[in-house]
């Protein structure tokens, strides 16, 4: 079945650690993107990319990194410069970067600092 | 900037009544509207979509009308069920960064239904 896949669901880090998550989606898509999610709150865009080899900095991206160096994968890392890690995590993808293209999400990953 | 505004939840009825979601929005040009729903502990799943305005998006019951003089895309169900216990987001589709898609969301309405 086509769809977004992100690992692992749950995950831990430790103080000063870096973590990072993965986002593979099989639907052929250009565009894709990390979504932050925090309880009671809507999702805020950490990062974006529109093509393979380029992404750009969205809302929120200050503590997080990526790379797109394949068409079918954009990880996030989370970097021990970001203070308040804990969220919710969402990678998403659209057919292309073209506004109104609907955005499909994969099924989130659950990041808890310890 | 634009936003999104939808009403504060939860809401809680019991199985069969009514549903109305206000959401309302501000942006510049015109946007694509869009309905997502978040069951516990998964991805947002879209639920329905208007991209101009009278356009009605619907899926599963679920209905929503793409009002410009109003700037409002409210969702509608006649008849709930407990399977439809979730969190609905409102969200617009706007251009950033000059030619990028944007999901600009609401915070979401918690609806839980008795049966």
């Amino acid at each position: 079945d086509g769809g977004i896949t992100q690992s692992p669901k749950y995950l831990f880090r430790k103080e000063g650690q870096n973590v990072t998550l993965s986002c593979e989606q099989n639907l052929n898509h250009d565009a894709m993107y990390w979504y932050r999610q925090d309880p009671g709150q809507g999702l805020r865009l950490i990062y974006y990319s529109q093509i393979v080899n380029d992404f750009q900095k969205g809302d929120i991206a200050e503590g997080y990194s990526v790379s797109r160096e394949k068409k079918e994968s954009f990880p996030l890392t989370v970097t021990s410069a970001q203070k308040n890690p804990t969220a919710f995590y969402l990678c998403a993808s659209s057919i292309s970067g073209d506004p109104g293209n609907t955005i499909y999400f994969g099924e989130g990953s659950w990041l808890t600092v310890v | 900037g634009d936003s999104v505004t939808q009403m504060e939840g939860p809401v809680t009825l019991s199985e069969e009544a009514f549903l109305t979601i206000n959401c309302t929005y501000t942006a510049t040009g015109y946007p694509s509207l869009f309905w997502y729903v978040q069951y516990p502990g998964e991805g947002l799943q879209l639920l329905l979509k208007a991209t101009k305005a009278d356009d009605k998006g619907s899926n599963k019951g679920f209905e929503a009308t793409y009002r410009k003089e109003t700037t409002s895309f409210h969702l509608e169900k006649g008849s709930v069920q407990v399977s439809d216990s979730a969190v609905y987001f409102c969200a617009l589709s706007a251009r950033y960064g000059g030619a990028t898609n944007k999901l600009i969301f609401g915070t979401g309405t918690l609806l839980a239904v008795q049966p």
